[in-house]
């Protein structure tokens, strides 16, 4: 079974610049997260879709972070523009869906790092 | 808040040995999910083991296993006879349940092996 794949790996942009990352979940996996992880943290949810929908973007900077999910499948998380503090690694889950949301066991890709100038 | 703490930031042991990765968390739940995270430098995060707090049997998986204290709040991982490929980030997370399936990561033991 493919793993839950993210591009690029790595990214280094100046800040003020934009940037975009993709990921594409396990198939047949219904729930879709991205997390950001500051070096020295752990993971911080950003957002979670379920299907095409957003189930909690609660944490998400809005005024410079988008996220879509096209058709229920892959999804693309959006930063602009970018402030230096933005700098971490980005990552992807995606899990199946369970009769409980939180019985559900996330599965991660394996990130894009972002440097930011 | 509910929040998860990991109170060692690094750990040592020899190739062979056992070692402890302490976690506690914090929540008026009466069910949800805990895991443990495995991130290698590779920063692939891999899931280790789960326990569901309703559970009171420990979870255990090959050389893995947790002890699972629900009224202390605390969910230990414990590896036995450790290998080189052990040395990683490891994460304890706790998902509270609720509507969202949102998963609270405590900070990390970087744990080393010694050969």
């Amino acid at each position: 079974e493919a793993g839950v794949a993210q591009s690029p790996r790595y990214k280094i942009i100046e800040k003020r610049q934009s940037v975009a990352f993709w990921c594409n979940p396990i198939s047949g996996h219904a729930t879709l997260y991205w997390y950001q992880q500051i070096l020295g943290q752990g993971p911080k949810l950003l957002i979670q879709f379920q299907n095409n929908g957003v189930v909690d973007d609660s944490q998400l900077p809005k005024d410079r972070f988008s996220a879509e999910r096209l058709k229920g499948v892959d999804s693309t998380l959006k930063i602009q523009p970018a402030k230096l503090e933005d700098s971490a690694v980005y990552l992807c889950a995606s899990s199946f869906e369970a009769p409980l949301a939180y019985q559900e066991t996330q599965y991660f890709g394996p990130g894009t790092r972002l440097l930011v100038l | 808040a509910q929040t998860v703490t990991q109170s060692q930031p690094e750990m040592s042991v020899q190739e062979a040995e056992t070692v402890t990765l302490s976690c506690t968390y914090d929540t008026s739940e009466s069910d949800y999910y805990l895991f443990w995270y495995k991130q290698p430098p590779s920063r692939q995060m891999i899931l280790v083991i789960r326990q569901e707090a309703y559970k009171q049997q420990n979870a255990t998986e090959n050389r893995f296993s947790v002890n699972f204290q629900k009224a202390a709040k605390s969910f230990s991982l414990k590896i036995s006879d450790s290998q080189l490929g052990d040395a990683a980030m490891y994460f304890c997370a706790c998902n509270y349940g609720g509507a969202t399936n949102k998963l609270i990561f405590g900070t990390g033991t970087l744990l080393a092996v010694q050969p």
